[in-house]
């Protein structure tokens, strides 16, 4: 497709489960973003990549975040022993250079319900 | 990031324009100002941005202060499908692409 895409698209998780939510950025886009949206808020930046390489996480909130991207396409957000504070959408967005001029384009999101 | 400064929300009726103010009395010479829109359960949405002078496009106008410290997009002719949150954004030319979310203003637009 031509836009970012994320799945799933609704995830719920009993308390303690880890979930694994999924990325696939704009096809050759080089930064990828995860972003944390609670009810209500704007989205929180949580991780950054360039490529392959993850280069700012310090939006994590906690060591039970973990991202990936080890080809430099499609990337993984996992969250391990989900808390109900983990409830949120998660935004993915990527974009095709590292410039600050240049614009993100966002998923869907993956909102997750964690009971 | 430097901080901007936005309204909670507006109303507009439709058909008319809508000015959505911000301001960002701390932006630095680096900073670009971008605009976001998200729309109900989708994810934000590029608008406009710029960097001193206004600017123009399909969806909307930014006009920015001579003093840079404040910014009005401007919405031509407000239809239902306007209806949303607005971001306002500062972001550093010289750091990188994170884009550092506020509380953006919600939009109201009235048949």
């Amino acid at each position: 497709g031509a836009g970012v895409s994320q799945s799933p698209r609704y995830k719920v998780a009993k308390r303690g489960q880890d979930v694994a939510l999924r990325c696939d950025p704009i096809s050759g886009h080089v930064s990828l973003f995860w972003y944390q949206q609670a009810l209500g808020q704007g989205p929180e930046f949580l991780t950054y990549f360039q490529n392959e390489a993850q280069l700012d996480k310090s939006g994590l909130p906690s060591d039970r975040f973990f991202a990936e991207r080890p080809e430099g396409s499609v990337s993984t957000l996992k969250i391990q022993r989900t808390q109900q504070e983990d409830s949120a959408v998660y935004l993915c967005a990527s974009s095709s250079t590292t410039g600050g001029e240049e614009k993100l384009f966002f998923g869907s999101g993956t909102q997750l319900s964690v009971l | 990031d430097a901080k901007t400064t936005q309204p909670n929300s507006m109303e507009s009726n439709e058909e008319e324009p809508v000015h959505l103010p911000c301001n960002h009395s701390t932006i630095s010479g680096t900073d670009y100002i971008h605009w976001y829109r998200q729309l109900p359960s989708q994810g934000p949405e590029y608008v406009i941005h710029g960097l001193t002078s206004n600017v123009n496009n399909r969806m909307a106008s930014l006009a920015i202060a001579e003093d840079r410290k404040s910014s009005t997009l401007i919405l031509h002719r407000a239809t239902l499908r306007d209806a949303a949150v607005y971001y306002c954004i500062l972001r550093d030319g010289n750091a990188g692409n994170m884009l550092t979310f506020g509380g953006g203003t919600r939009l109201m637009v009235k048949p």
